[in-house]
């Protein structure tokens, strides 16, 4: 079974730019959640979002927005990029939606110049 | 504020002994915890799940809850090398949000 798949592996950008992060489930996960991990802070709960809709996000500002596609894969737009936004983003999926086991994708390393 | 605690560590033992690895949480609307593993430059990989109190064993691992306490802890045992990584702890309180300490970097010596 083909596990939690994020692209790009690597992103650099300039700051005040925009960065886009996609992610794709374990098939017959319908939920899909994404984290930062910034060094020195631990993982950062950002975004929740299970059936197409935005269930819960993190205490993080509007520039950071996604959406979930019909096919249950999800993109992660950051937007206004600051220098503090470099950091780890990784995505997770699980099959029960609130209490589920959430399985980590491989992450996206973001990096703001 | 949801908090989690862990000692940074490093906590360092012996290959072939036991790693005993706590986490206290605050918010005790928890329902499931969770202990993730990561190794330096790799995403989180799930190890243990436990939902009630008590302990549960897979394979060298063994989760125990103490929910009136807000105490859990992984043992590993007959300790290894590739066991050395960052062990997180993650409680679940409902509404999907996990959220995790910091972490414990354990280091198994040869």
């Amino acid at each position: 079974e083909a596990g939690v798949t994020q692209s790009p592996t690597h992103l650099i950008k300039t700051r005040g730019q925009q960065a886009t992060l996609r992610c794709s489930p374990i098939s017959g996960h319908t939920s899909v959640y994404w984290y930062q991990q910034a060094l020195g802070l631990g993982l950062q709960f950002l975004l929740w979002y299970d059936e197409g809709e935005e269930r819960n996000r993190g205490n993080f500002p509007p520039r950071f927005s996604g959406r979930q596609f019909p096919n249950y894969s999800s993109e992660l737009n950051v937007n206004a990029l600051e220098l503090e936004d470099s950091a780890l983003y990784l995505c997770a999926s699980s099959q029960l939606a609130g209490v589920g086991e959430q399985y980590f994708g491989p992450g996206t390393r973001l990096t703001v110049t | 504020q949801k908090e989690v605690e862990q000692n940074s560590g490093p906590l360092s033992v012996p290959e072939g002994a036991i790693a005993s690895l706590n986490c206290t949480y605050s918010d005790r609307g928890s329902q499931s915890f969770f202990w993730y593993r990561q190794y330096s430059g790799k995403s989180p990989e799930l190890i243990m799940s436990i939902y009630s109190n008590g302990d549960k064993e897979d394979g060298r691992f063994t989760a125990q809850l103490n929910k009136a306490s807000q105490y859990v802890s992984l043992l590993i045992r007959d300790s290894q090398p590739s066991d050395s990584a960052t062990y997180l702890c993650a409680p679940n309180s409902g509404y999907s949000t996990l959220t995790f300490g910091k972490g414990t970097m354990l280091l198994v010596s040869p």
